[in-house]
C-alpha cells in the first residue's frame, strides 16, 4: 500500500492563480481530510468528507474547494491563490466515519503564493 | 468554539528521563475526544495516543500515557524511557463528535544524549 499520497510536494503560484493539489488514498478509508499548517500553529482543518458524494466545511474553509466523487481521491482547489494561503496542507484518511479513528497522513505540500 | 493551548513552546530531556508535556483545552461539550500527534523533522504527522472523554481510565501506550483531568480540562502527556527518536513537535488535539478537530500550536521536545 502507498498509503496517503500528495502531488506536488512544493508549488509556487502568484496572486490570483488558480491550482488543485491532489491526495489520494488506497486503504478504502471512508474519512478523508485536508489541514493547513502555518509556522507556530497547529493543523487546522480546511474540509472534510466522510465518504464518496459528501463533504463538509472545516475552521478554515474560504478560499478552497472540495470535491469527492470517488473514495479514493480528494483534491483541493485553490480557486484564486492570496499570500495569506501560503502553507504547508496536509491530506489525511481514516478508516470508518470518523475522526476518532487513526489519521493516516500524506506527506505534505509547501504552497508558497506570491 | 473549542481550543486548545499548549503552553510550552520548547522542552527538552536527558535520554533516558522522564518528561511530562501540557495541553489544555476549552469546551462545553461532554463527549469529545482527544488526540496526541508526533511531527518529527520529516514533517510526518504520526498518533502517539488518543482518549474518550467518557473513559476515565487514562490512555497508555507503551512509552507514552497521558494525564486526563476532565473537570480541569487538562490531557498532558507524559514520555517515559525518552529515546532520540522522540525528538519532535508535539500537538494535543480536541475532537468534537461532529468530526470538528482543533489542534494546539505545539510543544517542540528535543531529547539530550
Amino acid at each position: 500500500n502507498a498509503g496517503v499520497t500528495q502531488t506536488p510536494k512544493f508549488q509556487v503560484l502568484k496572486t490570483g492563480q488558480s491550482m488543485t493539489l491532489q491526495c489520494a488514498q488506497d486503504m478504502n478509508h471512508e474519512y478523508m481530510s485536508w489541514y493547513r499548517q502555518d509556522p507556530g500553529m497547529g493543523l487546522r482543518l480546511i474540509h472534510y468528507s466522510v465518504g464518496a458524494g459528501i463533504t463538509d466545511q472545516g475552521e478554515v474553509p474560504n478560499g478552497y474547494n472540495v470535491s469527492r466523487s470517488t473514495t479514493e481521491d480528494f483534491p483541493l482547489r485553490l480557486l484564486s491563490a492570496a499570500p495569506s494561503q501560503t502553507s504547508v496542507y496536509f491530506c489525511a484518511s481514516s478508516p470508518g466515519g470518523s475522526l476518532y479513528n487513526e489519521q493516516f497522513f500524506g506527506p505534505g505540500t509547501r504552497l508558497t503564493v506570491l | 468554539a473549542q481550543t486548545v493551548t499548549q503552553s510550552q513552546p520548547e522542552m527538552s530531556v536527558q535520554e533516558a528521563e522522564t518528561v511530562t508535556l501540557s495541553c489544555t483545552y476549552d469546551t462545553s461539550e461532554n463527549n469529545y475526544y482527544l488526540f496526541w500527534y508526533k511531527q518529527p523533522p520529516s514533517r510526518q504527522m504520526i498518533l502517539v495516543i488518543r482518549q474518550e472523554a467518557y473513559k476515565q481510565q487514562n490512555a497508555t501506550e507503551n512509552r507514552f500515557s497521558v494525564n486526563f483531568q476532565k473537570a480541569a480540562k487538562s490531557f498532558s502527556l507524559k514520555i517515559s524511557d525518552s529515546q532520540l527518536g522522540d525528538t519532535a513537535m508535539y500537538f494535543c488535539a480536541f475532537m468534537h463528535p461532529n468530526n470538528d478537530m482543533r489542534f494546539g500550536a505545539g510543544t517542540r521536545l528535543t531529547v539530550k544524549p
